[in-house]
């Protein structure tokens, strides 16, 4: 049983306009999330995280929503750009924080188009 | 200047062979992971080992062994492999188990024929 989906596999958008990633989580005891970005032939990279006590976090261009009663978070990219284009991965940090243990959903492929 | 590096980048084997992943972090980091990357693009988490020692075992088979010679190495055995072992397998690690950042791998695509 999955315990975090991310149920869109792809997503298009034109370049300059916004992209909305979604996830969903089963356990509301999950209080700490991370979207990882991964180019093919590479490793995820680390994008940007959320603590359950925020529901909005900011950098630059990508920002994350938490809605904690829907169990749901997103990544909202403005603009959109080509070199944005890649799979994107939420993860859900697993209690006890102290373990490092992440969750992955199975990934949304963006494509942003020129 | 790799920050994770992997070795082999690619592995072509035959069922029931025996083979190793090597991994090695050049960031000073405590905490190590492997992970596998199935055929339907799930990541999932095997080991991690915190400066040697082991912290997560998941439910993985004991045909894999995961040997940390060192903090800045943690390579994966594995014996006896089978084809639904066949997956790309990540290497990760972090400045300790607390942080949320993991530095990834290129990872290694392991296919058994």
């Amino acid at each position: 049983d999955q315990q975090v989906k991310q149920n869109s596999p792809s997503l298009s958008v034109q370049e300059g306009r916004i992209s909305i990633l979604n996830c969903d989580y089963t356990n509301s005891m999950f209080d700490y999330f991370l979207w990882y970005k991964k180019y093919p032939a590479e490793g995820p990279t680390f994008l940007i995280s959320i603590s359950s006590i925020k529901d909005k976090n900011e950098d630059g261009r990508f920002t994350v929503f938490l809605n904690k009663s829907a169990k749901h978070l997103s990544l909202h990219i403005v603009p959109s750009q080509p070199g944005d284009s890649a799979v994107y991965f939420c993860a859900v940090k697993i209690p006890p924080s102290n373990t490092g243990k992440l969750i992955f959903g199975q990934g949304t492929t963006l494509q942003v188009k020129p | 200047d790799t920050a994770v590096s992997q070795t082999p980048k690619y592995l072509v084997t035959q069922m029931g062979n025996d083979k190793s992943i090597k991994c090695e972090q050049n960031l000073g980091h405590d905490t190590m992971y492997w992970y596998k990357q199935d055929s339907k693009k799930f990541l999932k988490i095997m080991f991690s080992y915190n400066n040697k020692e082991l912290i997560i075992n998941e439910t993985v088979p004991n045909r894999f062994s995961p040997k940390s010679p060192d903090k800045a190495h943690l390579n994966l055995h594995i014996n006896s492999l089978e084809l639904g072992d066949s997956a790309v397998y990540f290497c990760a690690s972090s400045q300790d188990a607390s942080r949320d950042e993991q530095y990834f791998g290129p990872g290694t695509r392991l296919t058994v024929t």
